[in-house]
C-alpha cells in the first residue's frame, strides 16, 4: 500500500496567514493526489483534485501544487471558517489512503 | 440538488453483522462508483473498498476483504455496506462517497469522492 504522510500533524495560525501544508507519498503518484476539509461533526469536502485542480464552489484562497511524491495545499489568506483538519490522499491505486490529517487551529 | 443520504446510526454486539445503506439523487446513479471511508473517533480517514453501481463489481481493501460486502438496488438508486464479524474496533462512523473520475486533457487522472453522505455511527459494544 502506498503511505501518505502529512506534515504538520497540528498548525496554529492567525485569520488572515499564509498557511501551507504538506503531504508526502510513499512512492510516486503522479498526480493522483486529491485535498479534503473536514470540520467536527461533518463529512469531508473535496478541495482539490488532481493535485491542482479547484473543486467547483471552494474559494479562490485554496491551491494545490506538486507531482510524484510531495505537494502542498497553501492557504492564502486564512477566514474564520478554514479552521478545520485536512486530509490528503492518493487515487492512484487501491487502497486509495488518506494522510493522518492536518488540524489546522486558530492561535 | 446531488446528496447521499445515508441509513441511521447502528448498536451491535461483538460478532454481530451491520448493514448501512447509501440512498442517492439528483444523479444518475449508475454513472458513477460508490466507495465507503470511515473514521473512528477522533481517528483519520480509512477507505474500504468501491462498487460499480452499474455492473456491480466490487473492490475491497485487504484488511477488510472476506468481512465486507458492498451491493446495491439500482431501483432505488441505493448502496449498502455490510460489515460482518463485528469487534469493538470497527466502532467508527461510516461515510459513503460518490467518486467523480478526473480527466484532464483526455487522460484519466484517478478519482475524488466530490459528494459524501452524512456519515452513520456504529457503535459495536457487549
Amino acid at each position: 500500500d502506498i503511505q501518505m504522510t502529512q506534515s504538520p500533524s497540528s498548525l496554529s495560525a492567525s485569520v488572515g496567514d499564509r498557511v501551507t501544508i504538506t503531504c508526502r507519498a510513499s512512492q510516486s503518484i503522479s498526480s493522483y493526489l486529491n485535498w479534503y476539509q473536514q470540520k467536527p461533526g461533518k463529512a469531508p469536502k473535496l478541495l482539490i483534485y488532481a493535485a491542482s485542480s479547484l473543486q467547483s464552489g471552494v474559494p479562490s484562497r485554496f491551491s494545490g501544487s506538486g507531482s510524484g511524491t510531495d505537494f502542498t495545499l497553501t492557504i492564502s489568506s486564512l477566514q474564520p471558517e478554514d479552521f478545520a483538519t485536512y486530509y490528503c490522499q492518493q487515487s492512484y491505486s487501491t487502497p486509495g489512503t488518506f494522510g493522518q490529517g492536518t488540524r489546522l487551529e486558530i492561535k | 440538488q446531488v446528496q447521499l443520504v445515508q441509513s441511521g446510526a447502528e448498536v451491535k454486539k461483538p460478532g454481530a453483522s451491520v448493514k448501512v445503506s447509501c440512498k442517492a439523487s439528483g444523479y444518475t446513479f449508475t454513472s458513477y462508483d460508490i466507495n465507503w471511508v470511515r473514521q473512528a473517533t477522533g481517528q483519520g480517514l480509512e477507505w474500504m473498498g468501491w462498487m460499480n453501481p452499474n455492473s456491480g463489481n466490487t473492490g475491497y481493501a485487504q484488511k477488510f476483504q472476506g468481512r465486507v460486502t458492498m451491493t446495491r438496488n439500482t431501483s432505488i438508486s441505493t448502496a449498502y455496506m455490510e460489515l460482518s464479524s463485528l469487534r469493538s474496533e470497527d466502532t467508527a462512523v461510516y461515510y459513503c462517497a460518490r467518486a467523480l473520475r478526473i480527466t484532464i486533457f483526455g487522460v484519466v487522472t484517478g478519482d475524488a469522492f466530490d459528494i459524501w453522505g452524512q456519515g452513520t455511527m456504529v457503535t459495536v459494544s457487549s
